[in-house]
């Protein structure tokens, strides 16, 4: 597609479930990201890929939450044992990586979730 | 830590001229300041960055200070469609880790 890509768009589940986020990102783009938005709240950064690695993922709010990529494309953003604290708007982002600094992030719509 | 400061809210009359400014005075030689909106429940959209000079696109212009610790985003012709959430970074790189402060809250009012 043409831009990022984001699924699913919404996702209401029980405390307690294991979730699945994903994204994929424009092609060509190896830098990715991910951040929350909590209703309200500006965005809030949780982890970023370069290629299939995660230099900072400082960001993560426990260790409920973890990320992976793959084949340096699709991401997968897990929450185990969710908590409706965790109820907000996931977004994800990419960028080119070897482009020069003059390059922006691509954001996808978003899925929001919400923990019940 | 978010490295900017923002007014929390404007208003702006539609058609008029919106001004959105922002304060980096901890700013780095080689950081850009980045504009990014949000409209209600879309992702955030890129506007524009720059790093010394103006710059000018379609939708915007952004006039950064002499000493940099400090940016204008200017909207030329405000519409009801520019009503968002405006969001001013500093990075190195836009795949550098970015830290999103709460952004300014524009509504154009008709």
């Amino acid at each position: 597609g043409a831009g990022v890509s984001q699924s699913p768009s919404n996702k209401v589940t029980e405390k307690g479930k294991d979730v699945e986020l994903r994204c994929d990102p424009i092609s060509g783009h190896t830098a990715l990201y991910w951040y929350r938005q909590s209703l309200g709240q500006g965005l809030e950064f949780l982890i970023y890929f370069q290629g299939n690695s995660a230099p900072d993922k400082s960001g993560l709010p426990s260790d409920r939450f973890s990320a992976e990529r793959t084949g340096g494309s699709v991401s997968t953003l897990t929450i185990q044992r969710t908590q409706q604290e965790d109820s907000a708007v996931y977004l994800c982002a990419s960028s080119l990586e070897y482009a020069t600094r003059n390059t922006e992030a691509f954001f996808g719509q978003g899925t929001r979730l919400t923990v019940v | 830590d978010a490295k900017t400061t923002q007014p929390t809210s404007m208003d702006c009359a539609e058609g008029r001229a919106a001004n959105l400014p922002c304060n980096h005075s901890t700013i780095s030689g080689n950081e850009y300041v980045y504009w990014y909106r949000q409209i209600h429940s879309q992702g955030p959209q890129y506007i524009i960055h720059g790093l010394k000079n103006n710059e000018t696109n379609e939708m915007a212009s952004l006039i950064i200070t002499e000493d940099r610790k400090s940016s204008t985003l200017i909207l030329p012709h405000a519409t009801l469609r520019d009503t968002a959430v405006y969001y001013c970074i500093v990075t190195k790189t836009s795949y550098d880790k970015v830290i999103f402060g709460p952004g300014t809250s524009l509504s154009v009012i008709p």
